[in-house]
């Protein structure tokens, strides 16, 4: 079954201890992104990969990193967690545009609480 | 500037009503692509349907049906004989190409959508 699969989907923590949100994706997908949902807000991108060893920044990058080694993982790090990072996030991937099938699938989402 | 408006925040209707969500967007670009993806109180984003900016052909899918319309900047989505399953948040987007190379979404705000029995 094609699907994006994060991982954990609950957390609680405290202020300053890091944290790596994992993400991982089996449709051989180029592109990866991650995004954060508030109310009010609604969803803006945090970062992004255009493939392996190809990262870049979103919209709202601060107090964020992320990696991707390989092409299916795109994990997001909390080096120092601070409560208005507490979120739902949502990992996401397709294929580049151009390939034909440019819809993101999203993963089923971290509800992550910072205290 | 690219933007996504989904003027109505919240709708609430009773079963088997017909009811349209509204989608405006705002973008130069010639070429995008537009999404409408439910968030069902569980969360997860789910993928609705795609179209990108040369195909204005309406599409149906079952009880869901979409208006696009560029002449009004307009991607509407109707749902038919409305069910309780089918409350959600629903959200509209734009898929466009940042010059740093980024196929980002933008989202619009949401519509949350109640289905009363």
């Amino acid at each position: 079954e094609a699907q994006v699969t994060q991982n954990p989907r609950y957390l609680i923590t405290v202020t300053g201890k890091k944290l790596t949100v994992t993400c991982s994706q089996n449709m051989n997908h180029e592109y990866m992104s991650w995004y954060r949902q508030d109310p009010g807000l609604g969803l803006r991108q945090i970062y992004y990969s255009m493939n392996v060893e190809v990262t870049d920044k979103g919209d709202v990058p601060e107090g964020y990193k992320v990696s991707r080694k390989e092409k299916r993982n795109f994990p997001l790090i909390l080096e120092s967690p601070s409560p208005n990072q507490t979120s739902l996030y949502f990992c996401a991937s397709s294929l580049l545009k151009g390939q034909g099938e440019e819809t993101q699938y999203f993963g089923p989402g971290t509800r992550l609480l910072v205290l | 500037a690219q933007k996504v408006t989904q003027a109505q925040t919240e709708i609430s209707v009773v079963e088997k009503e017909d009811v349209t969500l509204d989608c405006v967007y705002e973008t130069r670009d010639t070429t995008y692509y537009l999404f409408w993806y439910k968030q069902p109180p569980s969360g997860e984003l789910v993928f609705l349907i795609r179209r990108n900016s040369f195909d204005e052909q309406n599409e149906i899918s079952g009880r869901y049906s979409w208006n696009f319309q560029k002449s009004t900047s307009s991607f509407n989505f109707t749902i038919t004989a409305s069910q309780v399953v089918d409350s959600a948040v629903y959200f509209c987007a734009l898929r466009r190409e940042t010059q740093g190379g980024s196929e980002k979404l933008v989202f619009g705000k949401g519509t949350k959508l109640t289905v009363n029995p």
